[in-house]
């Protein structure tokens, strides 16, 4: 099976930096995602890893270590619309499905 | 191209109907998966289907809960004598093999009165 870890809420000013954490135990595993969700919308797609390291995408960047099962999102130069929910999910080794993690709420102030 | 395309958006039934929920996948996609989200809550994997076959459907109940995914037409889940508890988010994601993203539609805001 899998369980994924990651903090339920998190607050950060504007301009700011902000790190989300995910941890996963997995029986197997086949890349790691991370998705935003605005409140009431659909999880659209930010970053996928598969391989050890950072993956950076403009604002974003994605880190994955497989040894430790820990990931982690970077937001750099947080915006006001960037509150939202970010969700780490994992791939099972088969590469069916995503497993969730429950979420992070993100609520940037000015 | 479209993106995932699911109706209706907002689903109102009383204790004992049925709910039927639909999704088109993206064109081209064989690929789709229903997730269902609480309010406050991640998503939970349901049912993985790809034309004609169910692949997975460990998330599923045992009881009341269905899925199909047609030679023709949308991917259905089908939800009989609903109660207050299946009151959820119903999000269905599309993708095909060999691609890594999958691409979720805006979901079925399902409410049981």
């Amino acid at each position: 099976g899998q369980n994924i870890d990651q903090p339920t809420e998190m607050t950060a000013t504007e301009g700011a930096i902000v790190q989300i954490n995910c941890t996963y135990q997995t029986s197997g595993f086949n890349g790691l995602f991370w998705y935003q969700q605005h409140a009431g919308e659909a999880p659209t797609f930010l970053s996928y890893n598969v391989l050890d390291g950072l993956e950076e995408k403009g604002r974003f960047s994605s880190f994955l270590s497989r040894s430790k099962g820990y990931s982690y999102l970077l937001l750099k130069e947080l915006q006001m619309k960037d509150s939202a929910s970010y969700l780490c999910a994992v791939r099972d080794r088969a590469g069916n499905m995503l497993t969730f993690g429950g979420g992070t709420r993100l609520m940037v102030k000015p | 191209n479209a993106g995932v395309m699911q109706n209706p958006r907002h689903l109102v039934r009383r204790r004992g109907q049925e709910a039927r929920l639909r999704c088109s996948p993206m064109k081209g996609h064989s690929h789709v998966y229903w997730y269902r989200q609480l309010p406050e809550e991640g998503l939970k994997f349901m049912v993985y289907l790809q034309k004609e076959n169910i692949i997975d459907e460990s998330g599923m109940p045992k009881e009341r809960f269905s899925a199909e995914f047609p030679k023709e037409g949308p991917s259905i889940l089908r939800i009989q004598q609903v109660v207050r508890g299946d009151s959820a988010a119903y999000f269905c994601a599309s993708s095909s093999p060999g691609l890594n993203e999958a691409f979720f539609g805006q979901g079925t805001r399902l409410t049981v009165v």
